[in-house]
């Protein structure tokens, strides 16, 4: 167990549906990454969290959205989904922003059908 | 932004032998480089990192090398086992306490696999 926490594990759905995945982070942590892995393009960053404050964002469509709550742990949206987005998503947690040495979650598979 | 390249894409040993993986990056700004391991379903797994103020980094029978000047590093297993055998990620951040880079670029992975 690495002590970041990703629920639901498997997740399907219909296009143009929403769906919510959620991360806590490990005991300590502040940072919160998200990270989108599928076949053909690898793990691309979508977004990063530090104690509540978005710090930096990658290959984020504008149909997902993120935050992250006071007690740290973050969700991450989907909506209006496209078969497209059918990928495991990982969420990551370090101490610091710049601790780039961090910790993945099991991850969420998300099937759109 | 930064981009990595990562070769081979598949890689298949016999059990003993050695193993590498190596990676090109773009930004020179870059400072450190980790590798991840990625098992069949499960999540990426760190393994080994450098930093650019050191050009070679050794944990028992994995070892990281580093050519800032050429803009690459790599991944070398010796005597390799079978549980060796996953998915290996080379990744690249120009990280600096106070910046706003935080972010992992990654390689696109090699799929080691290990004979008996």
């Amino acid at each position: 167990d690495s002590g970041v926490t990703q629920t639901p594990k498997h997740l399907i759905t219909a296009t143009g549906q929403r769906v919510t995945l959620r991360c806590s982070p490990r005991s300590g942590d502040l940072s919160v990454y998200w990270y989108q892995q599928s076949l053909d393009q690898g793990l691309q960053f979508l977004i990063q969290y530090y104690n509540g404050e978005e710090r930096a964002k990658g290959n984020i469509l504008e149909r997902f959205s993120a935050q992250q709550f006071p007690d740290l742990h973050s969700e991450l949206n989907l909506s209006s989904l496209e078969l497209g987005d059918s990928a495991l998503y990982f969420c990551a947690s370090s101490v610091e922003p710049g601790a780039v040495g961090y910790t993945f979650g099991s991850g969420t598979r998300l099937t759109v059908v | 932004g930064e981009n990595v390249e990562q070769h081979p894409s598949t890689l298949s040993v016999q059990e003993g032998d050695s193993a590498v993986i190596k990676c090109t990056y773009s930004d020179s700004a870059s400072n450190y480089f980790p590798w991840y391991k990625q098992e069949l379903g499960k999540r990426p797994q760190l393994i080994i990192d450098i930093r650019s103020n050191v050009g070679e980094k050794k944990d028992q029978r994995i070892a990281v090398t580093l050519n800032k000047t050429a803009k690459h590093f790599s991944l070398h297993i010796t005597e390799t086992q079978p549980e060796d055998s996953a998915v290996y990620f080379c990744a690249a951040s120009s990280w600096n306490s106070g910046g706003s880079n935080y972010k992992l670029t990654f390689g696109k992975g090699t799929l080691l696999t290990v004979n008996p």
